[in-house]
Order: structure tokens, then sequence, then C-alpha cells
């Protein structure tokens, strides 16, 4: 199965500010990787697929770009309700596979 | 607006089977693929397995031999059971929709493996 590898596990940054989040894949997914925000107690929302086509309702301050094995979500100007923990998943290979999250807090 | 609810007991017995429903509401259960992921407290998120209406059908190979998706269209639901259970299946169990990336999903329950 398809490893997914995310960092920095914990990253620290200033409301306002840009955050960038790496997700790296053990064999290429081509783009089939989707990105999802989770907040304590409730379940992931589905904010990037397609490595870089932003869901429905989702901000232009979320980004994503990447192919093959090397991802990146940017988030370009950070707002209070963006600290959470973010994860990648590929879906070109079944089973479907997680990273292990990225917590992005405030600094 | 897709709406998704689990349900089903919060604490099972270890060797028993695990058993939720899925309601779906805006949305017949014969338009979309639909899905089951894990969540260990704590930890990351693991694909269960999908379904479709139509009879395709996909389960994680970890859990191929213990799990089942079915759908109830009359019900406009549908159901994960996973036998044999032990503590490793203790996580919140979310119902989603789609296959590849799942842009609803249900509140999760978390299901706790014990005596």
């Amino acid at each position: 199965e398809i490893v997914m590898t995310q960092s920095p596990a914990t990253l620290s940054v200033s409301p306002g500010e840009r955050a960038t989040l790496s997700c790296r894949a053990s064999q290429s997914v081509s783009s089939n990787l989707a990105w999802y925000q989770q907040k304590a107690g409730q379940a992931p929302r589905l904010l990037i697929y397609g490595a870089s086509t932003r869901a429905t309702g989702i901000p232009a301050r979320f980004s994503g770009s990447g192919s093959g094995t090397e991802f990146t979500l940017t988030i370009s100007s950070l707002q209070s309700e963006d600290f959470a923990v973010y994860y990648c998943q590929q879906y070109n290979d079944w089973p479907y596979t997680f990273g292990q999250g990225t917590k992005l807090e405030i600094k | 607006q897709v709406h998704l609810q689990e349900s089903g007991p919060g604490l099972v017995k270890p060797s028993e089977t695990l058993s939720l429903t899925c309601t779906v509401s805006g949305a017949s259960i014969t338009s979309y693929y639909w899905s089951w992921i894990r969540q260990p407290p704590g930890k990351g998120l693991e694909s269960i397995g999908y379904r479709y209406h139509t009879g395709t059908i996909n389960y994680n190979p970890s859990l191929k031999s213990r799990v089942t998706i079915s759908l109830d269209t009359s019900k406009n639901q549908f159901s994960l059971r996973l036998n044999s259970v032990t503590a490793a299946d203790t996580a919140v169990y979310y119902c989603a929709s789609g296959y590849e990336n799942f842009d609803y999903w249900g509140q999760g329950t978390l299901v706790t493996v014990s005596s």
C-alpha cells in the first residue's frame, strides 16, 4: 500500500501569515491527491481534490500543488478558523491511504 | 444538502460483531458511492471500504476477511459489519459519500471494543 508522509508534524504560524504543508507519497499517485481539514471533535472537511482543485465553498486562500510524489497545501493568509489538523489522502491505488496529519497551531 | 448520520452501539465486546448504520438524507443512496472510514483515538484516518448500488464493492485488504458493507435502498441507508473485533478496532467510525475523495461526512460515532 502507498504510504503518505506529511511534514512537519506540527506547524506554528501567526494569524495573517502563510502556511505551507507538505505531503509525500511512497510512489507516484499522479494528481490523485486530496487534502482535508479536521477540527477537534468534527469530521474531516474536503478542501482540495485532484491535487489543486478547491472543493465547493472552500476559500481561495487555500491552494494545492504538486503531482507524482510531492504535494503542497498552502494557506495564503491564516485566519483563526484555519488552525486545525490537515490530512492528505491518495486515491490512485486501493486501499486509498491518508497521511498522519499536520497540526497547524497558533504561534 | 446531503446529510449523513451514523447509528449503532458505542460498546462492543471483543470477538463480537460491530454493526453500524448510516442514514442518508438529501440524496438517493443510488446516486453516489458510499464509504466507511475510521479513526482510532488520537490517530489518523483509515479507509475501510466502499460500495455502489450496482454491486461495485471494495474492502481494505487489512480488513477484508472481517468486513461487510451493504446498502438498503428502501431505507436510503448503508451499513457496516466488522466481525471478530479486538481493542485495535476501537475508533471513531465515519460514513461518507464518494469513494476516491469524500465530500459529505457523518459526524462520526465512537465505538469502543471492551469487555
